[in-house]
């Protein structure tokens, strides 16, 4: 099986400008978690979309949001970027459909902000 | 929430000595702990991992440990190598949900 994929895996944005992320999961895998991978905060939870709902939520503003299209893959968008969004973004796919739990990352987008 | 800390922050350790990892939880109820590696430039990978209702779990040379009732949690890895060195997360959560993350512990491994 292919494993969880990223694009971009780079980019670099502008103050106050807005991206959007994206993350294929393995195939069969429903749920799609993202994570912000900074030096000083660590690895934070983002959300978490599950057929397309968001299931679970981090501690983030609103200028942070998601979706999930019918084929599981995700996207992430960060608007009005600032100098302090800039991160490792990190997509993880789950197979939900049983009782395991684990999370199998992607590559992550390395997000400059300038 | 949970709060997950994770020490020491980096551990250096010769080829062929042993590893450890400790971690510590908040939420008694968080059931499912896995640990992951980070190399240079890639996501984290899932290495081991362990349920609350089992206090050990091995694979090879690794192995983690569960202490529910002090909630803590442990990375064990014998007979290093100098693939091993990489950044290691140590993380908690109820049922696979809304992961918490220790800071990570940088190891390496000198041959």
């Amino acid at each position: 099986k292919a494993g969880v994929t990223q694009t971009p895996r780079y980019l670099i944005k502008t103050r106050g400008q807005q991206v959007t992320l994206s993350c294929s999961p393995i195939s069969g895998h429903r749920s799609v978690s993202w994570y912000q991978q900074t030096p000083g905060q660590g690895l934070q939870f983002l959300f978490e979309y599950f057929s397309e709902t968001q299931r679970n939520k981090g501690n983030f503003p609103g200028r942070f949001s998601g979706r999930q299209f019918s084929n599981s893959r995700s996207e992430m968008n960060v608007s009005t970027l600032e100098l302090g969004d800039s991160a490792l973004y990190l997509c993880a796919s789950s197979d939900t459909s049983g009782s395991t739990y684990e999370q199998y990352f992607g590559p992550g987008t390395r997000l400059t902000v300038t | 929430g949970e709060n997950v800390e994770q020490h020491p922050s980096t551990l250096s350790v010769q080829e062929g000595d042993s590893a450890v990892i400790k971690c510590t939880y908040s939420d008694s109820a968080s059931n499912y702990f896995p640990w992951y590696k980070q190399e240079l430039g890639k996501g984290p990978q899932l290495i081991i991992d362990i349920r609350s209702n089992v206090g050990e779990k091995k694979d090879q040379r690794i192995a983690v440990t569960l202490n529910k009732t002090a909630k803590h949690f442990s990375l064990h890895i014998t007979e290093t190598q100098p693939e091993d060195s990489a950044v290691y997360f140590c993380a908690a959560s109820i049922w696979g949900d809304d992961m918490r993350f220790g800071a990570g512990t940088r190891l390496t491994v000198k041959p």
